[in-house]
């Protein structure tokens, strides 16, 4: 089974600090997920990315194969990003095994 | 589009009742995934269906839960009989195609098991 691990497990920052939330899992994967569960328990994919980098908006996610290895960033955080980020591995199939998730507090 | 629709979002019932939570996933979407959320395992895959059809229910805890795929627009998960221990946010999932797509998350149904 694959291990998924995040840190760090919680953090805060002020508003306009760059963040970054990274992943790391044993196994190869077929493609890893970056979700994003709101404080209403809401939970949004964000990302679906099998090589390289992503970016949607103020959101990079980037991910390296070889060192199985996955980072989130943030860029101008504000307090509304303030949420669970949850990394997800897929080796095969559609089975996706979860990190713990990492609580970010974004401060105004 | 409506998004994954579950119900009931919150439920509270007693230990040895039945429970029944509901799934609409979004139309076109063929494949379904029900998920259970807890304080102390995170996230974890219950069962998931493609073209209605059971690929993988090796998460599912106990013979007390069993869940059914009748036509492409309706899923259940049933918990009978239930156990506090069950307490948790159940979530229902879709996506379009086997692999290599992005999953849908549905609200969740909050089960509270006395």
């Amino acid at each position: 089974k694959n291990e998924v691990e995040q840190s760090p497990q919680n953090l805060t920052a002020q508003e306009g600090e760059f963040i970054t939330i990274n992943c790391s899992y044993s196994v190869g994967i077929s493609a890893l997920h970056w979700l994003q569960q709101h404080p209403g328990g809401g939970i949004v994919s964000l990302f679906m990315l099998s090589s390289g980098k992503k970016k949607h908006g103020r959101l990079i996610a980037t991910i390296n194969i070889q060192e199985k290895h996955s980072s989130l960033h943030i860029t101008a955080s504000h307090p509304r990003d303030s949420a669970v980020y949850i990394c997800a591995v897929r080796e095969g199939g559609s089975r996706l095994t979860f990190g713990e998730g990492t609580q970010l507090t974004v401060n105004p | 589009d409506a998004g994954v629709i579950q119900s009931p979002r919150h439920e509270v019932t007693e230990m040895g009742q039945e429970v029944t939570l509901r799934c609409k996933p979004i139309s076109g979407h063929n494949s379904l995934f029900w998920y259970r959320q807890t304080m102390m395992r995170g996230l974890e895959l219950l069962i998931y269906f493609n073209n209605n059809v059971p690929i993988d229910d090796s998460g599912m805890p106990e013979d007390r839960f069993s869940a059914k795929m009748p036509n492409a627009s309706f899923s259940t998960l049933k918990i009978q009989p239930s156990e506090p221990r069950d307490s948790a946010v159940y979530f229902c999932a879709s996506s379009f195609a086997f692999s290599y797509n992005e999953q849908f998350f549905g609200p969740g149904t909050r089960l509270t098991v006395l």
